[in-house]
């Protein structure tokens, strides 16, 4: 079984300040870690993922998530938010076994917003 | 590149109507298809998947159905909507070890 945690409903920053949004998971097996975006009456789109190297992950517009296997953690961050990046963030887990037919576990997702 | 599309993009329908809602991918074989429903903006609930022309696999008991009569094609049913059906709809795609790609959604109002 899969499962993935958002302890936060809502992340509130400035504007210049650095940012971070928390998962947690529970899989199985090894996992493949993924964090996506979605903006008001939109698909999600893919920031970033995790599958195998190095911990330290970087994706789009400037984000950047560390797996951490101890932890069991995959925590978003940014260096400097912007007001741009106010959206729904969506973390997801996926067990690496060929029989889960590529099923993602989504989180509830974590609002952030970046004030001015 | 790939592309994945979904129509309408917005639905008003009363209560006892049917439902078709669809999704094509383009520029990719073979995918496993999902189909999830988001009530206010907030978690996925996974409804069905696919990872094969007519291989149809439901994650929860309810009053809609799945389709994928093409390879990358996938079609969202309902006989008689209820009030509960009412959400925003996303079809995605993936590949092996790939993330999921996701279309723009529908918005379905049952009235």
């Amino acid at each position: 079984a899969q499962s993935v945690a958002q302890p936060e409903d809502q992340v509130n920053v400035a504007e210049g300040n650095p940012l971070t949004v928390k998962c947690t998971y529970s899989v199985s097996g090894n996992p493949y870690l993924f964090w996506y975006v979605q903006y008001p009456n939109r698909g999600l789109q893919f920031l970033l993922k995790y599958i195998t190297g190095d911990n330290l992950v970087k994706g789009s517009y400037g984000f950047e998530a560390e797996f951490n296997k101890s932890q069991t953690s995959f925590h978003l961050k940014k260096p400097s938010a912007l007001v741009s990046d106010s959206a729904l963030y969506f973390c997801a887990v996926r067990d690496v076994i060929p029989t889960n037919a590529g099923k993602s576990t989504f989180g509830d997702g974590t609002t952030l917003t970046v004030k001015p | 590149s790939q592309t994945i599309h979904q129509w309408p993009a917005t639905l008003v329908q009363p209560v006892g109507s049917p439902l078709s809602l669809e999704c094509t991918v383009e520029g990719t074989s073979n995918p496993n298809l999902y189909w999830y429903r988001q009530a206010a903006g907030r978690g996925l609930q996974l409804l069905f998947y696919s990872v094969g022309i007519g291989q149809i696999s439901s994650e929860v008991p309810q009053n809609l159905s799945a389709s994928r009569p093409q390879d990358r094609q996938f079609i969202l049913s309902s006989k008689k909507l209820l009030l509960s059906d009412s959400g925003f709809y996303l079809c995605a795609w993936t590949l092996a070890r790939r993330e999921q790609f996701f279309g723009p959604g529908t918005r379905l109002t049952v009235l």
